[in-house]
């Protein structure tokens, strides 16, 4: 079955840190770009941050950048995010996202929700 | 950045009838090399993720019933639910992916009236 699971999620204090993991099976992973992307509660999309197949670049959102860490290891086919210095805003369901071709998203897994207490 | 603005922020509809959603962005997405606006349409029903339903601006997604529909170009997006259904009931998102960051609009909420 071609599917996208996010773990990793939690209640962590502001600026502290906290990694998610997203499982990807039923494609090959190593051929595709993805992205993470965040939903505050009752709130829009926005996306996060995304590595590309070709040669690993790596992409962020200002609102992000310097704090948070995308990687992807092909051999376990999982996405990571790495979140350092956390902060209240940054609390949201974040749903780890598959692209269809031109960056745009053809597969998302169910979210992993993030709170930061402050 | 690209900003996306939609309207309008939420209709109520009646079963069978049309729902039409507006998207703008505020630089054009339409790629002059390819003539290929970069565009994408999601459904998000309460409870789970999006669901990409269009991109390119009009190409469905496999699956996806032909009661949705997309059109426009450059700067001014439109997506209409044809004969709407109940299970149509969701917040619909546009995208672009013309530059990055990519950009959501802030969203439309479709009811049933």
């Amino acid at each position: 079955e071609v599917q996208l699971v996010e773990s990793g999620g939690g209640l962590v204090q502001a600026g502290g840190s906290l990694r998610l993991s997203c499982a990807a099976s039923g494609f090959t992973f190593s051929s595709y770009a993805m992205s993470w992307v965040r939903q505050a509660p009752g709130k829009g999309l926005e996306w996060v941050s995304a590595v590309i197949n070709s040669d690993d670049s790596t992409y962020y959102a200002d609102s992000v950048k310097g704090r948070f860490t995308i990687s992807r290891d092909t051999s376990k086919k999982t996405l990571y995010l790495q979140m350092n210095s956390l902060r209240a805003e940054d609390s949201a369901v974040y749903y780890c996202a598959k692209d269809g071709g031109n960056w745009y998203f053809d597969l998302w897994g169910r979210g992993t929700l993030v709170t930061v207490s402050s | 950045d690209i900003v996306m603005t939609q309207s309008p922020d939420s209709l109520a509809v009646s079963l069978g009838e049309r729902a039409t959603i507006n998207c703008k962005s505020s630089q054009s997405v339409l790629y002059s090399s390819n003539n290929k606006n970069y565009l994408a349409w999601y459904q998000q029903k309460p409870g789970q993720p999006p669901q990409l339903l269009l991109y390119w601006a009009s190409t469905r997604e496999s699956g996806v019933p032909d009661r949705f529909s997309g059109s426009g170009s450059g700067t001014d997006f439109t997506l209409t639910i044809s004969n709407l259904q109940a299970d149509d009931v969701a917040v619909y998102y546009c995208q672009q992916y013309y530059s990055t960051p990519i950009t959501f609009g802030p969203g439309t909420k479709v009811e049933i009236k």
